[in-house]
């Protein structure tokens, strides 16, 4: 069965980085995009970015453009989200996703989140 | 965000029909269609329907999504007690080159 399964929660000092990572299994892992995507306490879901599995090939949303780098290693199927600069408007839980093959590219499996605290 | 404009929430009674409405334009709804998703807290978000109104394997058939124009809509019949959540669509935005959420609507269940 298809699994997403991230590191654990972080804390963080401002003006720190976090990097989280993001184990697939259950299925092809180059023939699937991975997304990234966010929810501050009290929020909504937020869109952070993608990475192609198979080309390496990203995009970020504008929000995050400089601050964020989507990476993947496919040796080891595992994607990662590195984010800098980091303040307290960062604390949120992080959710990788994978997202539906080309005819319906949503958010069909989940990661259980990983919750990021910035604190000084 | 940008685009997606759904209500804050929906209310109705246990086995009631709920509908759910996502208001987008012609760079995101109107081209591919929205997603939708449910989202418990403390618990990943759920797809429950792709962008072309197919649901996953194992979504009840209770949820239905449609479309007309920029407006999409999931529609939840013989409402249950663990159907209250939040609900988020979502799309793809040509423009913005961006995948985009609403800001979801929290259904209660009376």
């Amino acid at each position: 069965q298809v699994q997403l399964v991230q590191s654990g929660a972080e804390v963080k000092k401002p003006g720190a980085s976090v990097k989280v990572s993001c184990k697939a299994s259950g299925y092809t892992f180059t023939n699937f995009h991975i997304n990234w995507v966010r929810q501050v306490p009290g929020q909504g879901l937020e869109w952070m970015g993608w990475v192609s599995p198979s080309s390496g090939d990203t995009g970020y949303a504008q929000n995050f453009q400089g601050r964020v780098t989507i990476a993947r290693d496919t040796s080891i199927t595992t994607s990662y989200m590195e984010l800098s600069s980091l303040t307290s408007d960062d604390t949120a839980l992080y959710y990788c996703a994978r997202m539906g093959d080309h005819t319906k590219p949503d958010p069909d499996y989940w990661g259980q989140g990983t919750l990021v605290t910035v604190s000084s | 965000q940008a685009g997606l404009t759904q209500p804050p929430s929906v209310s109705k009674g246990l086995g009631q029909t709920a509908t759910l409405t996502c208001t987008g334009n012609s760079d995101n709804v109107g081209d591919q269609g929205a997603a939708w998703l449910q989202h418990h807290q403390g618990h990943p978000p759920k797809l429950l329907s792709y962008r072309n109104n197919i649901r996953p394997s194992g979504i009840s058939e209770r949820f239905s999504a449609s479309r007309s124009g920029n407006t999409a809509t999931l529609t939840i019949t013989g409402l249950q007690p663990e159907d209250e959540a939040d609900y988020y669509c979502s799309a793809w935005d040509s423009r913005l080159y961006a995948y985009v959420f609403a800001t979801g609507t929290k259904v209660t269940v009376l």
